[in-house]
C-alpha cells in the first residue's frame, strides 16, 4: 500500500526532554513537509525538503529540527527549547511546486 | 489582511442540499488551488484541486475558481451527515524554491439529518 505513515500516533513526555517524531512515506514524493496544528490556529508550517540532504525553515521553526538523509524519511525532533510543544503534528508529501500534499496520520504529541 | 481567509462557521445545512464553502486569498501570484476535509481528531484529506479559473467537479465536490476576484469555493451536492468535517481551503504560492501551502483556518460544516 502506498502511503504515508507516521509514527506513533500518541507521544507523551516530560518537560525538558527531546523527542523525535516519525515521518515514512513510500509515494517516491520528492517533498516533504512537516506541520503544526492547534485548536483554532489551523495548520502552521514548520519545515519543509524539497530534495535529500536540503531543508527550509518553515513559519514556526524555532525549538524544531529536521533531517533528510533518504527521500522516503523526514524525521522531525522537538527540542526542549520549543516553548510550547504539546500540539498534533502532521507530516505530509508531495511532487513539490504547484502541486497538492497528502498528509499522514498525525502525531499527537503531550508535553507535561 | 490574511492569505487565505474562510468563515469558520459553523455552517449548518439540511440534508440533501447544497452546501457552498468559501475562501479568498490575498496573493494574485497564487497558482494552485485546494479542499481538505478533515474530520475531528484526524489529518487532512485532498478532495478537490483546481488550477484554472472555472470549475472542475469530482462526483458531489464542484470546485470553483476566479482569479480576477481572487476567490476560490467549493460546493457539495447531496449533502450527506458524513460530510459534517472542517474543510481547508489551501493555496500554493510557490515560485523561486519557496515551495509553501498556505492553509486557512477552516469552516465547520455541519449537515443536519
Amino acid at each position: 500500500d502506498g502511503g504515508i505513515t507516521q509514527s506513533p500516533k500518541y507521544l507523551f513526555r516530560k518537560e525538558g526532554q527531546n523527542v523525535t517524531l516519525s515521518c515514512e512515506q513510500n509515494l517516491n514524493h520528492d517533498a516533504m513537509y512537516w506541520y503544526r496544528q492547534d485548536p483554532g490556529q489551523g495548520l502552521r508550517l514548520i519545515y519543509y525538503s524539497q530534495i535529500v540532504n536540503d531543508f527550509q525553515k518553515g513559519d514556526i521553526a524555532e525549538g524544531y529540527s529536521v533531517s533528510r538523509e533518504k527521500k522516503e524519511s523526514f524525521p522531525l525532533t522537538v527540542t526542549s527549547a520549543q516553548k510550547n510543544p504539546t500540539a498534533f503534528y502532521l507530516c505530509a508529501s508531495g511532487q513539490g511546486g504547484v502541486y497538492e500534499q497528502y498528509f499522514g496520520p498525525g502525531t499527537r504529541l503531550t508535553v507535561t | 489582511q490574511k492569505e487565505v481567509e474562510q468563515n469558520s462557521g459553523p455552517l449548518s445545512v439540511p440534508e440533501g442540499a447544497i452546501a457552498s464553502l468559501n475562501c479568498t486569498y490575498s496573493d494574485r501570484g497564487s497558482q494552485s488551488f485546494f479542499w481538505y476535509r478533515q474530520y475531528s481528531g484526524k489529518s487532512p484529506e485532498l478532495i478537490m484541486f483546481i488550477y484554472s479559473n472555472g470549475d472542475k467537479e469530482d462526483g458531489r465536490f464542484t470546485a470553483q475558481l476566479n482569479k480576477a476576484s481572487q476567490y476560490v469555493s467549493l460546493l457539495i451536492r447531496d449533502s450527506q451527515p458524513s460530510d459534517s468535517a472542517t474543510y481547508l481551503c489551501a493555496v500554493n504560492k510557490w515560485r523561486n524554491r519557496d515551495d509553501k501551502i498556505i492553509f486557512g483556518k477552516g469552516t465547520r460544516l455541519h449537515i443536519l439529518p
